[in-house]
């Protein structure tokens, strides 16, 4: 049962374009989330991350959006680079419950931004 | 820095035989996790360890285990190592808490022929 899901496998973008990448979860005790990047042969990197309380969350060309009542979270990275291509995994921890502290992940999806 | 450190980049065992991963941290953190990575089925959690010697089953523990003996040190074991153990394993750790990200390793390409 994938409580953190990301429907798009792959993506691809224009260099200077935006690049959307989304995340559904369905487990109502995520309180806490987060996205990261891993490229291959490496360890996973945080990137941003948004609390349940707020909406939006911004660092730099990192936008992070929450709707809530949707159990939906994206990613907006602009302007998109040719260095972000990587694959992007949104994860979520749990207030309580037995998903209190642990981060759960979705399938992740390959982001590959061409010059 | 946050440092995770995993013991091996690459590992190549074979069927039958008992492996340990070994991961060290270096910012007395109270959590640490131990994930692998197929394609198609992102990162999965095997275990999870709150302190020294405490240890939950994450979401695919068969075939796994865990030891905790200090703070910094979380080691994988894989009993009876087999065909379908083949992936990446990270080793991940983190602060106490519900709101704080969690800090990984380079990873351990882990094959077993």
């Amino acid at each position: 049962d994938q409580q953190v899901k990301q429907n798009s496998p792959s993506l691809s973008v224009q260099e200077g374009r935006i690049s959307i990448l989304n995340c559904d979860y369905t487990n109502s005790m995520f309180d806490y989330f987060l996205w990261y990047k891993k490229y291959p042969a490496e360890g996973p990197t945080f990137l941003i991350s948004i609390s349940s309380i707020k909406d939006k969350n911004e660092d730099g060309r990192f936008t992070v959006f929450l709707n809530k009542s949707a159990k939906h979270l994206s990613l907006h990275i602009v302007p998109s680079q040719p260095g972000d291509s990587a694959v992007y995994f949104c994860a979520a921890i749990g207030a309580g419950g037995t998903s209190y502290g642990k981060l759960t992940f979705g399938q992740g999806t390959i982001l590959t931004v061409h010059p | 820095d946050v440092k995770v450190t995993q013991s091996s980049r690459y590992l190549v065992k074979r069927t039958g035989e008992k492996v340990f991963l070994e991961c060290v941290q270096d910012m007395d953190h109270e959590n640490m996790f131990w994930y692998r990575q197929d394609p198609g089925l992102g990162l999965r959690l095997i275990y999870f360890s709150y302190d020294v010697k405490m240890k939950e089953k994450g979401d695919i523990p068969e075939g796994y285990s865990v030891s905790r003996e200090k703070k910094e040190r979380f080691s994988l074991i894989l009993e009876s190592a087999s065909t379908n153990q083949t992936s990446m394993y990270l080793c991940a750790s983190s602060l106490s808490g519900a709101d704080t990200e969690a800090f990984f390793g380079q990873g351990t390409r882990l094959t077993v022929v």
